[in-house]
């Protein structure tokens, strides 16, 4: 059974430093590793889709690695902003068609 | 514009009391999702819909059913709302049936059981 770990559950930085979010997971066997932000009370958005062939995705200020020999994907978000202020969940898709998602990591990009 | 939505955005229910919500897309896509999602918990499955091929995950209770009458509607009835079925309920599609795929979520509706 595939296990999402997320790691900070938290994290607080000040305006304009650049961060870096961590999602595990424990079967390698997975066909897309997907982030997502959730702004409060509000559905997800999807940000980056790596595929289990690629290495990263990157979008303006966010990048996102796939390491699937260690079970590890990380999503760096470079000159952060207030309006990062958010939380964001990693999601596993594995080849039998399930997703599993972290509990995600709750941002707070201070002014 | 909004390409999945969900009705309504909060829903009051009675401990017991039948409950409806709704999910309409204008993407087309062949696949519906049904999250549930608890106070700082990841999502969870409930079922996904494949065109019209139901897929009930294993541990999602007997109280909740979903209907899809057509691509556009997906519908998620609970029959006898109790206080743990208090959360955010979320649809998704994705054209796509190897997971979530590119997906894209509604804005989620806040259930409250009281």
């Amino acid at each position: 059974k595939q296990e999402v770990t997320q790691i900070p559950a938290a994290l607080s930085v000040p305006e304009g430093e650049n961060l870096v979010l961590n999602c595990s997971f424990t079967d390698s066997a997975i066909y897309n590793l997907q982030w997502f932000r959730q702004d409060p009370g509000k559905g997800l958005t999807s940000l980056l889709l790596i595929q289990s062939s690629q290495r990263e995705q990157t979008s303006g200020r966010l990048n996102a690695s796939l390491d699937k020999s260690s079970g590890r994907s990380t999503l760096y978000i470079a000159a952060s902003q207030p309006g990062d202020s958010a939380t964001y969940l990693c999601a596993a898709d594995t080849n039998a068609g399930k997703s599993t998602f972290g509990d995600g990591t709750t941002l707070t990009v201070k002014p | 514009d909004a390409m999945v939505i969900q009705n309504p955005r909060y829903q009051v229910t009675q401990f017991g009391k039948p409950v409806t919500l709704s999910c309409s897309q204008t993407l087309n896509h062949n696949v519906m999702y049904w999250y549930q999602q608890k106070s700082s918990q990841a999502p969870k499955l409930l079922f996904h819909y494949y065109d019209k091929d139901f897929n009930n995950e294993a541990d999602t209770p007997d109280n909740f059913q979903s209907r899809r009458p057509n691509t556009s509607f997906c519908f998620l009835d609970i029959r006898s709302p109790g206080l743990g079925d208090a959360a955010m309920y979320l649809c998704a599609t994705s054209r796509e049936g190897t997971g979530l795929g590119e997906a894209f979520f509604g804005q989620g509706t806040r259930l409250t059981v009281v």
